[in-house]
């Protein structure tokens, strides 16, 4: 692995399924975010974490749940997919949540039916 | 409410220079950052300023005035690689990343 990987690439889901969608990062970096982007806005932070054990709600929380159970995995889970949560989903990394750059995996798109 | 405004589209000649422009309203400051994202791809660093003035990298250089809540982007000697969106983003008080809608930035050759 090198720098920060999500699966899957893309996803299309039932209304009313539970999905989890991974994150890995192999940089040691203590914060972690899931964005997700949707055409004409920008992106809109989900959930983050500033260092293992804890997370907290970003901007756009509801119906998303995530765990930090250690330093290089971030999964967000939708427990139960609604049409509006079509959207590509980014995670990212930064070394710490006070000014470092954040570093973005590569996207998740999912569509929700 | 927090608020981050850039243009929606630019369009620009290869060789040429282009100002991308950023304005900010936001719930503190702790940085600016400008992120380049190609279509269909995530977005990578460009380019951070927390003090006023130019930061100058390569062909890119970013400037910032935290007094009026202003940055722009210059990117000098356009390529057609560098057609993408670009965005802007303020880290707010909370140190969580404020981003605008981006500037999608078309070359012609």
């Amino acid at each position: 692995i090198a720098g920060i990987t999500q699966a899957p690439t893309s996803q299309i889901l039932a209304a009313g399924r539970r999905m989890t969608l991974r994150c890995t990062q192999d940089m040691r970096h203590n914060a972690m975010y899931w964005y997700r982007q949707d055409l004409g806005l920008g992106l809109r932070l989900i959930h983050y974490s500033n260092t293992a054990g804890t997370t907290g709600k970003g901007e756009v929380p509801d119906g998303y749940s995530v765990s930090r159970a250690n330093t290089d995995d971030f999964p967000l889970t939708l427990a139960s997919a609604v049409p509006s949560q079509t959207s590509v989903y980014f995670c990212a990394s930064s070394a710490s949540y006070s000014g470092n750059e954040q570093f973005f995996g590569p996207g998740t798109r999912l569509t929700v039916l | 409410g927090q608020n981050i405004d850039q243009p929606t589209e630019m369009t620009a000649t290869e060789g040429a220079i282009v100002q991308i422009n950023c304005t900010y309203q936001t719930s503190g400051f702790n940085g600016l950052f400008w992120y380049q994202q190609h279509a269909g791809e995530a977005p990578t660093f460009l380019s951070y300023n927390v003090l006023d003035g130019l930061e100058e990298k390569g062909r890119f250089s970013s400037f910032l005035s935290r007094s009026k809540g202003y940055s722009y982007l210059l990117l000098k000697e356009l390529q057609m690689k560098d057609s993408a969106s670009y965005l802007c983003a303020v880290l707010d008080s909370n140190y969580q990343l404020i981003w605008g809608a981006g500037t999608k930035l078309i070359i012609k050759p």
